[in-house]
């Protein structure tokens, strides 16, 4: 079975703080794919970023940063020095080889105060 | 060149309604996607189309139902009647040839859905 988790419902940050959005996932194949999306207040999921399994180095972007970690299943996002433009709701999903469709997270509301 | 579009943005009817939402892929992706998501719940999966065919639908509710892709190119996705259940956002995809092995899907803004 596949499962994604985020445990954090909803996050309160003020400006310039880091914040860490944790994702958890589960699956039993060796072969997979991992993404976060955003969805700001437009509406529209907004692709951030694709890891595959086989590569667990962290990578970062920006003011955006990935840790992926296969040891504890984990793909968690961070956002250093936030800002209220950061303020969305986060969805990570997996995707494994084989079927073309995403499961989903039930996503981390952001709410970054001036 | 334009992204993935939805319409209705909003929709509200009534429990036995009808209701159809389109959706415009991005030109030339073969690949279109429809998800929901139920508020408060995860975004899930309904169907996949490759051009005009059903590749893989598992995630269809019931058969109140019914997705349409003629031609290949844009979607219909029409629930008759509409149940409270329904209420949600129905997200559409899509994404190039190869799919999600290789790539991303790039999502529209979505239908929200309110069944009274």
């Amino acid at each position: 079975a596949q499962k994604v988790t985020q445990a954090q419902t909803e996050i309160s940050v003020v400006e310039k703080e880091d914040v860490t959005l944790d994702c958890v996932y589960e699956t039993r194949d060796t072969t997979y794919y991992l993404f976060w999306y955003k969805q700001p207040p437009s509406g529209e999921l907004v692709f951030l970023i694709r890891r595959n399994s086989f590569d667990e180095q962290n990578e970062i972007s920006g003011r955006y940063s990935w840790n992926f970690q296969k040891s504890t299943s984990s793909f968690n996002f961070t956002i250093t020095a936030s800002q209220v433009v950061d303020s969305a709701v986060y969805f990570c999903a997996l995707h494994n080889r084989g079927f073309q469709k995403l499961v989903f997270g039930t996503g981390t509301r952001l709410l970054v105060s001036p | 060149e334009a992204g993935v579009t939805q319409f209705p943005s909003h929709s509200v009817i009534e429990k036995g309604q009808t209701v159809t939402l389109r959706c415009d892929p991005i030109s030339g992706h073969d690949n279109l996607y429809w998800y929901r998501r139920v508020m408060g719940k995860e975004i899930k999966f309904l169907l996949h189309f490759v051009k005009e065919s059903k590749q893989d639908e598992s995630g269809m509710p019931n058969n109140r139902f019914l997705a349409e892709r003629t031609g290949g190119t844009y979607s219909t996705l029409k629930v008759q009647p509409a149940e409270l259940e329904d209420s949600g956002v129905y997200f559409c995809a899509s994404s190039q040839a190869e799919g999600l092995g290789t790539g991303e899907l790039f999502f529209g803004e979505g239908s929200r859905l309110t069944v009274l």
